[in-house]
C-alpha cells in the first residue's frame, strides 16, 4: 500500500537559520508529489510540485524540494526561515492512473519559528 | 469566485443526528475532492468526484457517509446518525480534472459532535 512518512513530528529553528524537512513515499512508480502549508484557521496551501523532469523543484515563500528517487524522498529545504513559516507542513503523494487521484498524506511536521 | 469555498465554517451537533457540508468548487473545476482532517493528522482521502458522478468512493469510512454533486458544481457531504468519532476537519479540493494537476482546498468546515 501506498504510505507517507515524515519523521518529524515537530521542528524548532531560529529565525534565519537553515530548514530542512524530511518526506519519504512508499509506491512501486514514481507518483506526483506535493508539499503543502497549513496555517491556523487557514487552508491548505500549495507550497510546490513535481511531476515530472528537473528533480529540484522550486515553490513560492523561498521553498524548493529535491527528488530523490533512489531515497524515495522528497524533502523540502529553505535557506533562512522568517518567523511567518511557523506552520504544520505536509507532504502528500498523487496518482494519475484512471480514477486514482486521491491525495495520499504525511501526519504533518509542526514548525516552530524562535526570533 | 477566487476559490474553494465551504459552509458552513463550523458545525456542532449532536450525536445521531443528520448534518449536510457543502463545497462550492473553484468555477470550471470538473474534479472534486472531499478530506477529513482528524486533530494531529493528515488529511484522509473520502471521495472523488469527476463531474457529477463519484469516480472513487473508496474512502467513505462507512454507509453512513454520502456525497453527491447533481450539476456538476456544487456538492454536498452528507453524514447520518453522527457519531462522535465523526468529529473532524472536513476538507473540499478542486483541480480541472486534466491529468496530472494540483488541487486546491477550501477552509475547511470544523465538525464537531456532541
Amino acid at each position: 500500500a501506498q504510505s507517507v512518512t515524515q519523521p518529524d513530528i515537530h521542528i524548532t529553528v531560529s529565525e534565519g537559520a537553515s530548514l530542512e524537512l524530511r518526506c519519504n513515499y512508499s509506491y512501486g512508480a514514481t507518483p506526483y508529489l506535493f508539499w503543502y502549508v497549513q496555517s491556523p484557521g487557514q487552508g491548505l496551501q500549495l507550497l510546490l510540485k513535481y511531476f515530472s523532469g528537473d528533480t529540484l523543484v522550486q515553490g513560492i515563500k523561498g521553498f524548493e524540494a529535491e527528488f530523490k528517487r533512489s531515497q524515495s524522498s522528497f524533502n523540502l529545504r529553505k535557506p533562512s526561515v522568517h518567523w511567518s513559516d511557523a506552520a504544520e507542513y505536509f507532504c502528500a503523494v498523487g496518482f494519475n492512473a484512471g480514477n486514482n487521484r486521491k491525495l495520499i498524506w504525511g501526519l504533518g511536521t509542526s514548525l516552530a519559528v524562535n526570533p | 469566485g477566487a476559490g474553494v469555498s465551504q459552509t458552513p465554517s463550523n458545525k456542532v451537533t449532536e450525536k445521531g443526528k443528520y448534518v449536510e457540508l457543502r463545497c462550492d468548487p473553484i468555477s470550471g473545476h470538473t474534479a472534486l475532492y472531499w478530506y477529513r482532517q482528524s486533530l494531529g493528522q493528515g488529511p484522509e482521502f473520502l471521495i472523488y468526484f469527476q463531474g457529477t458522478g463519484a469516480a472513487d468512493d473508496s474512502g467513505l469510512p462507512n454507509d453512513r457517509f454520502f456525497a453527491v454533486r447533481p450539476e456538476g458544481s456544487v456538492s454536498t457531504l452528507k453524514i447520518q446518525r453522527t457519531e462522535r468519532g465523526d468529529s473532524a476537519v472536513y476538507l473540499c479540493a478542486s483541480s480541472s480534472g486534466q491529468g496530472a494537476e494540483t488541487q486546491y482546498f477550501g477552509p475547511g468546515t470544523r465538525l464537531l459532535v456532541l
